[in-house]
């Protein structure tokens, strides 16, 4: 059974950076995509970036494009966020989150999340 | 970047009412359509992928239709524990995108 666990978030000035850590449990790490999705508080969900199972390759929403960089350790069976020139409205609790091996979509299992606040 | 809209964006309802939530894509996305349910302080649980598929252990009231740009999530049913904010969600291009939501209360 896979279960992710996320770790990092914290109170954050803005224009500062932070990592996010993900770490999954299970050998079958490298079969699987994950992402991040993000939740700011009373709002809904928002998908923010994905990387492949071997982390070759990786999308990001328009409004974290250049910001943020997604990336992955599958040595360490870790999934990461590295986040700069963080603004108040990156403040959200932040997801992992993956899709099934040998299946196009529909994230099947999700960590607990870890919160991330912007202010000064 | 793929538009979804839901609605209505609130629904009241009581036990054992057939309820149906409606998903409009601003473009055809085929069968890459997943639906959530979420309650508060939790993470998303996944019902629905590929429009009708029923994720493992999902109570077989839940069921979703639909192809191009319409989709529904209809639950035959509604039981005490259903009373939940849905998502729909497209997986058919990046950005995904989710749509915004509708929160289940009970009436």
């Amino acid at each position: 059974q896979v279960q992710l666990v996320e770790s990092g978030g914290g109170v954050v000035q803005p224009g500062r950076s932070l990592r996010l850590s993900c770490a999954a449990s299970g050998s079958t790490f490298s079969t699987y995509a994950v992402h991040w999705v993000r939740q700011a508080p009373g709002k809904g969900l928002e998908w923010v970036a994905v990387t492949s199972h071997e982390g070759s390759t990786s999308f990001y929403a328009d409004s974290v494009k250049g910001r943020i960089t997604i990336s992955r350790d599958n040595s360490k069976n870790t999934l990461y966020l590295q986040m700069n020139s963080l603004r108040p409205d990156d403040t959200a609790v932040y997801y992992c989150t993956r899709v099934p091996p040998r299946r196009l979509g529909g994230m099947d299992v999700w960590g607990q999340g870890t919160t991330v606040t912007v202010s000064s | 970047a793929i538009q979804l809209t839901q609605s209505p964006s609130s629904l009241s309802a009581s036990i054992g009412d057939r309820v149906t939530i409606t998903c409009r894509a601003g473009q055809g996305i085929s069968s890459a359509l997943a639906w959530y349910q979420q309650k508060p302080g939790k993470p998303p649980k996944l019902l629905i992928y590929d429009v009708s598929s029923l994720e493992s252990g999902v109570p077989s009231r839940f069921s979703g239709s639909g192809s191009g740009t319409d989709f529904t999530l209809t639950i035959s049913s509604l039981q005490p524990e259903d009373f939940a904010t849905y998502y729909c969600q497209q997986f058919n291009s990046y950005p995904y995108s989710f749509g915004q939501g509708t929160k289940l209360e009970i009436k």
